[in-house]
């Protein structure tokens, strides 16, 4: 079964360090990747996505994931956290069947 | 994603009472998909429906759980006898249904249910 593995349930930077929050996923096809954010009590938000074509996707708020096949990897970046950032990131691998496959996801805090 | 609109977004039951919660698609959109969050984990893939068909219900708990997507009207996710193991948030997304669909895929603000 296809999962998705984000390392790190917490993750604490200091506002206008870089942001790196881990993610691994495990399809042996092409996948289509996606990373949202959910801030409290509310829905999520999709960031960025890759489907198809240039491995590195920019997405809003700054941020950004790389797309790296020979380490099933699409970690998500940001070179300056900005407490606006602090929330839940969630990475999702979309299955054959069309469904996401979602992570455990990561909580952002971003320290004065 | 403000387009996919689910409501109650907060639902308190006592155990053994129904639960209903519903997903209004964005316009334009036939395909919808229910997710569950439980607390401090991700989301799980529930139920994926078009219109008046159940396409993948591989997510769904075999019992006191069920779904559908009407010619008319919202999506309705229905437990029965609620117990205390089904509180948690659940997510509508809905996608036009067109190439790669969750690319185009928005997810509602989720209904939060509180079982006492």
């Amino acid at each position: 079964a296809q999962s998705v593995t984000q390392l790190g349930s917490h993750v604490s930077v200091s506002e206008g360090a870089l942001v790196l929050l881990r993610c691994n996923y495990s399809s042996s096809v092409p996948p289509y990747l996606f990373w949202y954010v959910q801030y409290p009590n509310q829905g999520l938000q999709l960031l960025l996505k890759y489907t198809t074509g240039a491995t590195l996707v920019k997405g809003i708020n700054g941020f950004e994931a790389e797309f790296k096949k020979s380490e099933t990897s699409f970690h998500l970046t940001k070179p300056s956290a900005h407490m606006s950032d602090a929330a839940e990131y969630f990475c999702a691998e979309e299955d054959s069947s069309y469904k996401l496959i979602f992570g455990s996801g990561t909580r952002l805090l971003v320290r004065p | 994603n403000a387009g996919v609109m689910q409501n109650p977004r907060h639902l308190v039951r006592r155990r053994g009472q129904e639960a209903r919660l519903r997903c209004s698609p964005m316009k334009g959109h036939s395909h919808v998909y229910w997710y569950r969050q439980l607390p401090e984990e991700g989301l799980k893939f529930m139920v994926y429906l078009q219109k008046e068909n159940i396409i993948d219900e591989s997510g769904m708990p075999k019992e006191r759980f069920s779904a559908e997507f009407p010619k008319e009207g919202p999506s309705i996710l229905r437990i029965q006898q609620v117990v205390r193991g089904d509180s948690a948030a659940y997510f509508c997304a809905s996608s036009p249904g067109t190439g790669a669909m969750n690319t185009e895929a928005f997810f509602g603000q989720g209904t939060r249910l509180t079982v006492v």
